[in-house]
This record gives C-alpha cells, sequence and structure tokens, in this order.
C-alpha cells in the first residue's frame, strides 16, 4: 500500500522567507503527484499537479519539484505571505489505483 | 465554471441517527469520489465511481454506508446509522477521466459531527 509521508508537520516563518515542504512516497509507481492547500474549515485547493513523466512545475511563487524514483517532491514557496498561512497535503496517484494516497499535511503559518 | 458542489456544508446529528451528503461535480467530470477526512490526517478515499457504476468501494463501511450516482452525474453518501467515530469531514471530488492522469477536483466538504 502507497504511504505517503509529509515533513515538517508543522512550520512557523516570518513574511519574506523561502521555504521548502517535503513529502515522500513509498511506491515509486505513480501517474502523478499533486500538491494541494487547505485552509480552516475548507475544502482541497489543487495547487499544483505534476505527471509522472515530468520533473517539476510552476505556478507563481509556488514551485514543485519530482523525483519518483527516490520517491520524493518537494514544494518550494518564494517570499512567503500571511495569506499562505495554511494546511498543504501532498497526495500520491498510484498505478494501482485512481484514488489519491494523502499524507497528513505540514500546517503552516507566516507572521508579519 | 462551477466547481464541485456539496450540501450540507455542516451537520450535527445524535448517534444511531441517518444522514445524507449530497454532491454535484463539474460538468463534464464523468469520475466521482467521495473522501473522509478525519482531524488532523489526509483524506482517505471510501468510493470511487465512473458514470454510474461504483468501480472502487474497497474502503467504504457496508454495514452502514451506501452510496449511490444516479444518471452518472450527481451523487448521495449515506450513514445508517451513525457512529461517534463517524464524525469527520466528508469531501466529494471529481475528475475529467477514468486514469489517474487527470487532476482531481474537491468541494468544500460536510463537516459532520455526531453526539
Amino acid at each position: 500500500k502507497q504511504e505517503v509521508t509529509q515533513i515538517p508537520a508543522a512550520l512557523s516563518v516570518p513574511e519574506g522567507e523561502n521555504l521548502v515542504l517535503n513529502c515522500s512516497f513509498t511506491d515509486s509507481a505513480i501517474y502523478n503527484l499533486q500538491w494541494f492547500r487547505q485552509d480552516p474549515g475548507k475544502g482541497l485547493t489543487s495547487l499544483l499537479l505534476i505527471q509522472s513523466s515530468q520533473r517539476e512545475q510552476t505556478s507563481g511563487r509556488l514551485n514543485a519539484s519530482l523525483d519518483k524514483s527516490s520517491g520524493r517532491s518537494t514544494l518550494y514557496i518564494a517570499a512567503s505571505q500571511p495569506g499562505d498561512s495554511a494546511t498543504y497535503l501532498c497526495a500520491v496517484n498510484s498505478n494501482s489505483g485512481y484514488a489519491l494516497n494523502f499524507g497528513k499535511g505540514t500546517s503552516l503559518l507566516v507572521t508579519p | 465554471e462551477a466547481g464541485v458542489v456539496q450540501s450540507p456544508r455542516y451537520k450535527i446529528i445524535e448517534k444511531k441517527q441517518p444522514v445524507a451528503f449530497w454532491c454535484n461535480p463539474i460538468s463534464g467530470h464523468n469520475t466521482l469520489y467521495w473522501y473522509r477526512q478525519n482531524l488532523g490526517q489526509g483524506p482517505e478515499l471510501l468510493i470511487r465511481y465512473e458514470n454510474e457504476e461504483a468501480v472502487d468501494d474497497s474502503q467504504l463501511p457496508k454495514d452502514r454506508f451506501s452510496a449511490e450516482r444516479l444518471k452518472g452525474v450527481d451523487s448521495t453518501l449515506k450513514i445508517q446509522p451513525a457512529e461517534l467515530g463517524d464524525s469527520a469531514v466528508y469531501l466529494c471530488a471529481s475528475s475529467l477521466g477514468v486514469q489517474g492522469k487527470y487532476e482531481q477536483y474537491f468541494g468544500p466538504g460536510t463537516r459532520l459531527t455526531v453526539t
């Protein structure tokens, strides 16, 4: 069964810092990997989708990388802002099924 | 374009009562998913539909949970009777196709509290 781990579980940074969130998964046979953002009491907002054949995706201040062979992905957030405060979830879509396997998330707090 | 719509947003019930959640996916999305998210955890799949067919319900507690997707569009997830451990956020998602390469889009969820 695919296991997804996110490190750190929580992170607090001052505004303006660049930061990296980490995600690892145990089975490298994947279709894609998605990064989501979840605000308190809200649903999931898709940030980036990386297909298994891709190495990275960028959207604005966000950059996600994928190293399928080592089972790792990182989400890089440049010039963090208080509005970036949320929980960030990594999810893997494995070849063995079409549902997403999620990590527990990283809770990010960006202080002014 | 409207996103995934879910209702109700919040529901509080007493244990042993029935409850139902409704989901309307993005127009044209053939695949629909129900996930459950416990506090402090990532969502976990309950059931996946491809059009009207439930193709993966291995994680659905069938003794008390049921789901349907009539005409391959809207879906309803039901719990009867509810237990205290069912308190969670129930998320509906949809995607354009049946293969894993397609992005999944999530609704706002229904927060269920069982007292």
